[in-house]
């Protein structure tokens, strides 16, 4: 079952070509952020992690970029490929252990 | 490791029934937390728990839901009773720490007629 709406920003991609989606978040205050991928009928998948302290961080093909000045995280994904298909929430931390999600981009790859 | 456990995949009942859902965090995993996720309000947290303790329950809608963790193997979400805007996928998440390491179960489809 799909997890998630219909109305959702969606980005189109060509396979092989990079990937950017973007987030806004809220809380100033936040100091620790995560994107998660979703796939249809699963659960979100922790992709890769930034502290508030640092402005990029790289992973295996991927990407994030913190601007705490204007409260933006993007994600970068190299070399899309089919298997990237799917939805891409990012989340933040402010107060406590809890996570606020944004609403989500999905992506589709084109072969 | 066979992740984070929920049942049942899908869940069909009748306005005004109970329903339980179940969740059986990592071995391990101090912090279990319980998520829903709707077309209109995307993933929203109603309830985490440490040690088993409800920590932050201000997410559970109304009084009609109710949690609980008896051991650190296992955690029951309960409606009761359903309407059919609790329709939606709940999903159980559980971490070690409470902020790192989050691991999502595959969640529950609820469907309230």
């Amino acid at each position: 079952g799909e997890s998630v709406g219909l109305h959702l920003p969606t980005l189109s991609v060509q396979e092989g070509d990079n990937s950017i989606i973007n987030c806004a978040y809220s809380n100033s205050a936040s100091d620790y952020f995560i994107w998660y991928k979703q796939e249809s009928g699963k659960g979100p998948q922790f992709i890769i992690d930034i502290r508030s302290n640092m402005d990029k961080r790289q992973g295996q093909r991927v990407t994030v970029l913190l601007n705490k000045t204007v409260k933006h995280l993007s994600l970068q994904i190299a070399a899309t490929q089919p298997g990237d298909s799917a939805v891409y929430f990012c989340a933040e931390k402010a107060a406590g252990n809890k996570l606020t999600f944004g609403g989500g981009t999905r992506v589709l790859v084109k072969p | 490791d066979a992740g984070v456990i929920q049942s049942p995949r899908h869940e069909v009942t009748e306005m005004g029934q109970e329903v339980t859902l179940r969740c059986k965090p990592i071995s391990g995993h101090d912090y279990l937390f319980w998520y829903r996720q709707t077309m209109m309000r995307g993933l929203e947290l109603l309830i985490y728990f440490n040690n088993n303790v409800p920590i932050d329950d201000s997410g559970m809608p109304e009084d009609r839901f109710s949690a609980k963790m008896p051991n650190a193997s296992f955690s029951t979400l309960k409606i009761q009773p359903s309407e059919p805007r609790d329709s939606a996928v709940y999903f159980c998440a559980s971490s070690p720490t409470g902020l790192y390491g989050y691991t999502f179960g595959s969640g529950t489809r609820l469907t309230v007629v």
